[in-house]
């Protein structure tokens, strides 16, 4: 049973670019969070997701960044017109999110540099 | 919104026990977390705890929560070089629509 995917690992971008990071849950799980972690930091709730549906985006950035995790393929996190202070590690994580079982297991990440 | 704080550092010499401590502000929530980063990799979990118990074991961890204060602890026992790592606590609200993670606590086991 594979872990919670992302890719690409590692992702530089120029200011200006569009970024686009990939999440696929564990087999079975459908909820995805998206985390953002700077260097020296903890992680900051950004988007909480299901199937179609954005539950709670309270932690995004108003502007440049958009979340969706369509029917089928994997939760996608864009960010329009990178600048340097979205370089940081962008983490998601899944859960079966059943009454009993709300753990969350997490992806190794993506570290996105803009440059 | 919920606010979680933990020490940023902690230093044992291997064998000791190694106590890391998370303070949090939202009562509501049912479930605690412990999560362990190592350098370049995504958060591993730990362990959990409900918020009815005041203790959890589960081999070398115990966490311990004292809810009135809203203080948790996680110890981990007999300490190791492969411990040394960055431990987060981690606190849900009531839906588990967002999660609040403390700063991270380094912790450095000396040989």
């Amino acid at each position: 049973n594979a872990g919670v995917m992302q890719n690409p690992r590692h992702l530089v971008r120029r200011r200006g670019q569009e970024a686009r990071l990939r999440c696929s849950p564990m087999k079975g799980h459908s909820h995805v969070y998206w985390y953002r972690q700077l260097p020296e930091e903890g992680l900051k709730f950004m988007v909480y997701l299901q199937k179609e549906n954005i539950i709670d985006e309270s932690g995004m950035p108003k502007e440049r960044f958009s979340a969706e995790f369509p029917k089928e393929g994997p939760s996608i996190l864009r960010i329009q017109q990178v600048v340097r202070g979205d370089s940081a590690a962008y983490f998601c994580a899944s859960s079966p999110g059943t009454a009993s079982s709300y753990e969350q297991y997490f992806g190794p990440g993506t570290r996105l540099t803009v440059t | 919104g919920e606010d979680v704080e933990q020490s940023l550092f902690l230093s044992v010499r291997e064998g000791d026990s190694s106590v890391i401590n998370c303070t949090y502000t939202d009562s509501s929530s049912t479930y605690l977390y412990w999560y362990k980063q190592e350098p370049g990799a995504g958060l591993q979990l730990l362990t959990y705890i409900f918020s009815n118990m005041d203790m959890k074991q589960d081999q070398r961890l115990t966490v311990l929560l004292n809810k009135k204060d809203k203080h948790l602890s996680l110890r981990i026992a007999d300490t190791q070089t492969g411990d040394s790592a960055i431990y987060f606590c981690a606190v849900p609200i009531y839906n588990f629509n967002k999660f609040y993670f403390g700063s991270g606590t380094k912790l450095n086991v000396k040989p």
